[in-house]
This record gives C-alpha cells, sequence and structure tokens, in this order.
C-alpha cells in the first residue's frame, strides 16, 4: 500500500518538553509538507522541503524544527520554544517541484500539551 | 496569511439537495485546490482547477473559477450523507512553474448532509 503515515496519533507532552512528530511516505514524491491546523481553522504551513537534504520555513515556523535527510521521512520537532503546541498537526507530499501537484496527507498527529 | 476565504462557514442541507460552497482569493493564483476533510482525519483532494480553466469536473462535483472576480465555488450534487466534512479550497501562488507546490488553505465549509 502507497501512502504517508504519521505516528503517534495521539501525543501528549509536558510543558517545556520537545517531542517529535514522524512523518513517512512511500510514493516516492519529493516534495513534503508540515501543517498546523487549529479547532475549527484551515491548515497553516509550518516548514517545507522540496528535496533532500532542503526545506524552507512555512508561515509560522517559530518554535518548531525540521530535518530531510532521507526523501522518505521528514520529522518536525516542537520545541519548548513554541508557545502553543497544542494542535492537530498533518504531514503532506507532492511528486515534486510543478505547481500542479495535488498534495496527499497523513492521518493526522494531536498534540497536547499538558 | 489566510489567500482563500470560503463561504458559508457552515451549510446544512438534506440528502439528495446540491451544496455549493464558495471561496475568495486575494492574490494572483496558479492553480486553485478543492480538498474534503472529515473530522479528525487528513485531507483529501477533490479536484484541481487552473488558472486559464473555467469550469471543471469530476462525478458529482463542478467547480468554478473566477480569475477577474478572485473566486471559485464547488457544486456537490445529489448530496449523501457520506458527503458530510469540511471543505477546503487551497490556492497556489507560487512564482514560476518550478518552484514547488506551496499551498494556502482557507478556513473552510462545515458541510452537514442530513438523512
Amino acid at each position: 500500500d502507497g501512502g504517508i503515515t504519521q505516528s503517534p496519533k495521539y501525543l501528549f507532552r509536558k510543558e517545556g518538553q520537545n517531542v517529535t512528530l514522524s512523518c513517512e511516505q512511500n510514493l516516492n514524491h519529493d516534495a513534503m509538507y508540515w501543517y498546523r491546523q487549529d479547532p475549527g481553522q484551515g491548515l497553516r504551513l509550518i516548514y517545507y522541503s522540496q528535496i533532500v537534504n532542503d526545506f524552507q520555513k512555512g508561515d509560522i515556523a517559530e518554535g518548531y524544527s525540521v530535518s530531510r535527510e532521507k526523501k522518505e521521512s521528514f520529522p518536525l520537532t516542537v520545541t519548548s520554544a513554541q508557545k502553543n503546541p497544542t494542535a492537530f498537526y498533518l504531514c503532506a507530499s507532492s511528486i515534486g517541484p510543478s505547481i500542479y501537484n495535488e498534495q496527499f496527507f497523513g492521518p493526522g498527529t494531536r498534540l497536547t500539551v499538558l | 496569511s489566510q489567500q482563500g476565504e470560503e463561504d458559508p462557514q457552515a451549510l446544512s442541507i438534506q440528502e439528495g439537495e446540491n451544496a455549493t460552497m464558495n471561496c475568495s482569493y486575494k492574490t494572483s493564483i496558479n492553480n486553485l485546490q478543492w480538498y474534503r476533510q472529515n473530522s479528525g482525519r487528513g485531507l483529501v483532494h477533490l479536484i484541481l482547477i487552473r488558472s486559464n480553466e473555467r469550469e471543471k469536473h469530476s462525478g458529482r462535483l463542478r467547480v468554478t473559477l473566477d480569475t477577474s472576480k478572485k473566486s471559485s465555488s464547488l457544486l456537490i450534487t445529489a448530496s449523501r450523507a457520506a458527503d458530510t466534512a469540511s471543505y477546503f479550497c487551497a490556492t497556489d501562488a507560487t512564482p514560476g512553474e518550478t518552484s514547488g507546490s506551496r499551498l494556502t488553505f482557507g478556513e473552510g465549509t462545515q458541510l452537514t448532509v442530513n438523512p
């Protein structure tokens, strides 16, 4: 089965702790993205990567970090510097650097800071 | 920054009726996409319309794009209870055709189809 997996589905973190969200895809897609969704809101772009070993900040990158060491993987770290991290996090991928590509989404990780 | 704004925020209809959702945006775009999200799940791509297209169909879906008014509409015909979900428009305003797809999402329309 081809697709995007995110783990875990639910994550609880104590204030002041860093936490890493996993995103893996076996679609052979070059581009990957991380979004944040707050209740009743649309998606906001955190970081994106168009190719291995390269990534760019999105609209709300402060308090987050990413790496792209492998084509299949794009983990997101939510650091203690993120002031309001409780949200639903969605990972997506698209086939490559073309403006006419759809994005494929994972099932999401719901992060709650206690 | 929110590029797309959907209207209405919420829509409740009976099964069999048509549902129309609208999206307005602010800047020039390369394409506009519609996505669907079931509660607590990831998004699913529905349809992409390019800036030089005016209308596109896919099954029970019909999308229109008016670049002069910077607006798009999504029509779902003969709705079913299973169509209940949030629907988002997303615009791609990335300069240049090979610079990659960076989407900006609206806040969505919550559609409820009552059986």
